[in-house]
């Protein structure tokens, strides 16, 4: 059974579209992330739901809209996408917020041409 | 399905010891590994790697060991610090692609 899940596992996509990724978590956890990777491997955290309500919202073009319809989904809209958004993309979740065991997604890579 | 497992939440250990780290993994295509560092309200930070063709890699005070036929991580940490409390999450990729994490394990370095 898979804990943590994202679609889709690959996206390329031209400058300029607007694009959504999903999670899902069957782990019942309250909190859930999106982690951007940046070439050199570092995962910096975009934004935390705990419970459908925002709690961590980092420095994050806005662009980036996070959507959380259910406590087990968060999904990542991007619009006007632009090459700097390239990257690998990681939804997470944890059981409730501030605890730091947490469960990965397998990752989305997404491409801007 | 967790193709990447760290069975321990949690080590504690007195500053100035060893902390080991361990890390399972089932799928044999991973050919690249890596060590994440947490701490917390941070987003994971990248610490130290080994590719499938080595068997050990050391920096510092870490050193990352791979048995491949156990498909088995660990990482070292001497001598541990308390700075070096966090949680540390074990990867592994294919091609650097399809990067999969543990659920991490929380180390507690005791002054």
């Amino acid at each position: 059974d898979t804990a943590v899940s994202q679609t889709p596992k690959y996206l390329v996509t031209q400058m300029g579209n607007d694009k959504s990724i999903k999670c899902e978590q069957n782990l019942g956890h309250d909190t859930m992330y999106w982690y951007k990777q940046d070439s050199k491997k570092f995962l910096k955290i975009m934004f935390s739901y705990n419970n459908k309500e925002l709690i961590i919202n980092e420095t994050v073009p806005n662009r980036f809209s996070p959507k959380s319809p259910d406590k087990a989904h968060l999904n990542l809209h991007i619009n006007s996408l632009e090459l700097g958004d390239s990257a690998v993309y990681f939804c997470a979740s944890s059981q409730e917020a501030g605890q730091e065991t947490q469960y990965f997604g397998p990752g989305t890579r997404l491409l801007v041409l | 399905d967790q193709q990447v497992k760290q069975n321990s939440p949690s080590l504690s250990v007195q500053e100035g010891r060893i902390s080991i780290l361990n890390c399972d993994y089932t799928n044999s295509m991973f050919d690249y590994f890596l060590w994440y560092k947490k701490y917390p309200a941070e987003g994971p930070t990248f610490l130290i790697s080994i590719s499938s063709i080595k068997d050990k890699n050391e920096d510092g005070r870490f050193t990352v060991f791979l048995n491949k036929s156990a498909k088995h991580l660990s990482l070292h940490i001497v001598p541990s610090q308390p700075g070096d409390s966090a949680v540390y999450f074990c990867a592994a990729s294919v091609n650097n692609n399809d990067m999969r994490f543990g659920a991490g394990t929380r180390l507690t370095v005791k002054p």
